[in-house]
């Protein structure tokens, strides 16, 4: 969807490096949402946000920070990255808390 | 915590078959979500049923809501190559954080032309 993108499409890293993915909405929906693919794991929660400056954990939040100060955007940050951490990673938005999401096209992160 | 369960996790048919994915919920749902994703794409946001025993169409596609809101289906009729891609069902659970979905593994259906 043209309204939620996702910066880098790829990234590349090496282990113990920081790295920030974005994630930019223009719907101005309250919530947004970190999920990560894994082949076997379906789509896992990270973090998510209900409003700016209003965050919480997900299913798998270790290893991961993120900030809302701004509602149009979700950076999401690995502090110091590892392999497993090697994914697909997906930013959403909702415009309520039951409403459908809508996906970003995703970033492919390899950590090295 | 809140799972869902969902069969087959592969589905290969051939091209005018019908299609079956089924969704198991451990704990009662408000509501139930269906996604649909493209090979390298992104899930797209098919339907939502609320309402126990809730049935909804889109063209071939057939979606269900059990009775007790625990189990969905989603059934194709007649498969296209256009079908081709990974279902997913994604469940809300009744209490607690109602913004969080909790996702199926998904099912991914492959067609033989």
């Amino acid at each position: 969807d043209a309204g939620i993108t996702q910066s880098p499409r790829y990234k590349i890293t090496e282990t113990g490096r920081q790295v920030t993915l974005m994630c930019h909405q223009t719907w101005s929906h309250s919530y947004m949402f970190w999920y990560r693919q894994d082949l076997g794991h379906g789509l896992r929660l990270i973090y998510y946000s209900a409003a700016a400056d209003i965050t919480d954990k997900g299913e798998v939040p270790d290893g991961y920070v993120v900030s809302r100060s701004k509602t149009e955007n979700f950076p999401l940050t690995l502090e110091s990255a590892t392999r497993s951490q090697t994914s697909v990673y997906f930013c959403a938005s909702s415009e309520g808390g039951g409403s459908p999401l809508h996906f970003g096209n995703g970033t492919r992160l390899t950590v090295t | 915590g809140q799972q869902v369960m969902q069969i087959p996790q592969y589905q290969h048919v051939q091209e005018g078959e019908d299609f079956t994915t089924y969704c198991n919920s451990s704990t009662t749902l408000s509501n139930i979500q269906w996604y649909k994703q493209r090979p390298g794409g992104h899930p797209v946001f098919l339907i939502q049923l609320v309402k126990s025993g809730e049935v909804k169409k889109q063209k071939r596609l057939t979606f269900q809501f059990g009775e007790a809101k625990k189990n969905s289906s989603l059934h194709i009729t007649a498969t296209q190559t256009t079908d081709v891609g990974t279902y997913f069902c994604a469940g809300r659970g009744l209490r607690g954080s109602n913004y969080k979905l909790t996702f199926g593994k998904g099912t991914l259906l492959t067609v033989n032309p």
